[in-house]
């Protein structure tokens, strides 16, 4: 069984840019979450899809904003990059409310320079 | 809002021996679920270990325990028998297990587990 597959694995953007992260879950899974990692604030929380409708979303700038597509696969978005923006970025995927834990990709590494 | 805390930025081992990582939260709630969570360089979380705050036994996984003591807002883990491969970032995350409630992960900071031949 595939896991959580996540592309790209590095990309490196220059201020102002915009990205596009993707994920594709476990195939089953309707529930997408994502997460930004950084050295200095850790793991954060930055929104959650079900059944293509996003349920909780973190304390992030409208920057940052993402969707889900009817196969589950999901997306997120940064525009108007910055400095700040660079980390991890995990997605994760789970078969409910995620009561059993999650399933981690390996993470997109966004560098903006 | 809910807080994990992990007192412990970095902990040693030697092989074979046995390591206990320390992990505290902060909540209100009285049903949620406890997760520890191993990230190796190859930056993929695996979930190590899951407790849920209604049972009272400790979860355990081959050589991973965890000691839950709700009351004391407590969830340490403890790695018997330790491996190489347990090198690693260790996370303990908290999630709600409330209706209407919070579905994200909160996390500790972490602790970096080294573990010495």
């Amino acid at each position: 069984k595939a896991g959580v597959t996540q592309t790209p694995r590095y990309l490196i953007k220059t201020r102002g840019q915009q990205v596009t992260l993707s994920c594709s879950p476990i195939s089953g899974h309707r529930s997408v979450s994502w997460y930004q990692q950084t050295p200095g604030q850790g793991l954060q929380f930055l929104f959650e899809y079900f059944s293509e409708t996003q349920r909780n979303k973190g304390n992030f700038p409208g920057r940052f904003s993402g969707r889900q597509f009817s196969n589950s696969r999901s997306e997120m978005n940064v525009s108007t990059l910055e400095l700040g923006d660079s980390a991890l970025y995990l997605c994760a995927s789970s078969t409910d409310r995620g009561s059993y834990g999650y399933t981690f990709g390996s993470g997109t590494r966004l560098t903006v320079v | 809002a809910q807080t994990v805390t992990q007192s412990q930025p970095e902990m040693s081992v030697q092989e074979a021996e046995t390591v206990t990582l320390s992990c505290t939260y902060d909540t209100s709630e009285s049903d949620y679920y406890l997760f520890w969570y191993k990230q190796p360089p190859s930056r993929q979380m695996i979930l190590v270990i899951r407790q849920e705050a209604y049972k009272q036994q400790n979860a355990t996984e081959n050589r991973f325990s965890v000691n839950f003591q709700k009351a004391a807002k407590s969830f340490s883990l403890k790695i018997s028998d330790s491996q190489l491969g347990d090198a690693a970032m260790y996370f303990c995350a908290y999630r709600s297990a409330n209706q209407g409630g919070s579905e994200k992960l909160v996390f500790g900071k972490g602790t970096k587990l080294t573990v010495n031949p």
